[in-house]
């Protein structure tokens, strides 16, 4: 059974912090992504990589940064938290250019 | 780039009736239609795609259209149940996963 799985489903953080939300699938994809899901707004890419090392900056990537030091890990680094970065982040990955795109279960993020 | 619009926002159908989704999309070259279900406290899930090859596909309860010249394509749930209870994410992309956009989503009760 393929799976994608995030290191937390609730987090709560406070302004200024630096945050860290990890992302790890075990399909061996080459594609990962990190979305974040607001109401109203569906849902908008930050940033994806198709390979170890590689990143690309999707729709909103201000205020985030990633890492992908391995295939299965792709992480998502929030460097100084704020407010309106309260969200729910999900992370997926997929084999390919226009195949299913498999999603972690998601982090709920809150930010004081 | 492309843009997708989806509607309705919401939808609350009697069990047993059919729902029906729609969505809207800006750019010609778009050639891959996904459907997403989203369940409570779950991310994403594919449940149908369709390539613009084609123009109707079929998945027992579940069909997707495609009318590319009018840039528009439809999620139809026949006889639904109350475990079709779930947030639908329609989604658009020209050339790869990288590119994709999705609707804001549709939030389907459906009343026992």
């Amino acid at each position: 059974d393929v799976k994608v799985t995030q290191s937390s489903r609730y987090l709560v953080k406070r302004t200024g912090e630096k945050v860290f939300l990890e992302c790890v699938q075990d399909m061996d994809h080459e594609n990962m992504f990190w979305y974040r899901q607001d109401p109203g707004l569906g849902l908008r890419l930050i940033y994806f990589s198709y390979d170890v090392k590689m990143k690309e900056k999707g729709d909103i990537p201000e205020g985030y940064s990633v890492s992908r030091e391995k295939k299965e890990r792709f992480s998502l680094i929030l460097e100084s938290a704020s407010t309106n970065q309260t969200s729910m982040y999900l992370c997926a990955s997929t084999r390919g250019s226009l195949n299913e795109q498999f999603f972690g279960p998601g982090t709920r993020l809150t930010v004081l | 780039g492309e843009n997708v619009e989806q509607h309705p926002s919401t939808l609350s159908v009697q069990e047993g009736d059919s729902a029906v989704i729609k969505c809207t999309y800006s750019d010609s070259a778009s050639n891959y239609f996904p459907w997403y279900k989203q369940e409570l406290g779950k991310g994403p899930q594919l449940i149908i795609d369709i390539r613009s090859n084609v123009g109707e596909k079929k998945d027992q309860r579940i069909a997707v259209t495609l009318n590319k010249t009018a840039k528009h394509f439809s999620l139809h749930i026949t006889e639904t149940q109350p475990e079709d209870s779930a947030v639908y994410f329609c989604a658009a992309t020209p050339y790869n996963n990288n590119d994709m956009r999705f609707g804001a989503g549709t939030r389907l009760t459906v009343k026992p």
